[in-house]
């Protein structure tokens, strides 16, 4: 199946500070996607890209479709405390299957 | 809000007992979706179903499991008869006819096999 590594692993950031992760894959994805992930909750939906070389924003988010459709990259702007969690891409070829990255943990220090 | 709705949110069970996890599904979607996320690691798919039938399984769902649409509303998982590391948190999620990426999931349905 297909393989899509996340970096980073975890992160610690200031409050304000402007993160940054990413997700490349081993195959290509007609779709990618942002997902947030809180403690014993689903994941929710955060940004859907279906074009290569999208970028699209959502508030303090911006996410980008890579032009050789293998990767993404998240951006959070000026992080609050309420951006903790754990974020996960996901990537997909149809309408039935998501293949998800292991994510990025993110912890902001007040 | 329309909302994914999963029953039981915890359930305990012994190895080799069988179990049914419950999902309604929003009201007008099409797609249905298995996933599971072991403790600590990512979101594995497990099965997408559509028009009544399984459109794509993933090597986790063996012949253990099992995926119905008894009416119009639930679409359940069944785990004959579960083992130790089938212990984990089971996402229902649904999507209408849009794209894949407006695909909604429930708060999942933590299992621990005993």
């Amino acid at each position: 199946g297909q393989q899509l590594n996340q970096s980073p692993q975890s992160m610690f950031i200031q409050e304000g500070e402007d993160v940054s992760m990413n997700c490349t894959s081993s195959s290509i994805f007609n779709t990618w996607l942002w997902y947030k992930q809180d403690p014993g909750e689903g994941p929710v939906l955060l940004i859907a890209l279906y074009k290569a070389g999208e970028l699209t924003s959502n508030g303090r988010l911006t996410a980008q479709f890579g032009i050789t459709r293998k990767d993404s990259f998240l951006n959070i702007s000026a992080s609050i405390p309420s951006d903790v969690g754990i974020y996960f891409c996901a990537g997909s070829l149809n309408d039935y299957k998501l293949s998800f990255g292991a994510g990025t943990t993110v912890t902001v220090r007040a | 809000e329309p909302e994914v709705t999963q029953t039981p949110s915890h359930q305990v069970t012994q190895m080799g007992q069988e179990v049914i996890l419950r999902c309604v599904p929003i009201s007008n979607h099409l797609y249905f979706y298995w996933y599971r996320q072991i403790l600590g690691q990512k979101v594995e798919f497990l099965v997408s179903f559509y028009n009544n039938e399984i459109s794509e399984k993933s090597e986790i769902f063996d012949d253990q499991f099992s995926v119905e649409r008894p009416d119009g509303s639930n679409f359940t998982l069944k785990i004959r008869s579960t083992k130790l590391e089938d212990s984990a948190m089971y996402f229902c999620a649904s999507k209408s006819y849009s794209p894949i990426g407006e695909l909604f999931f429930g708060e999942g349905s933590r299992l621990t096999v005993l």
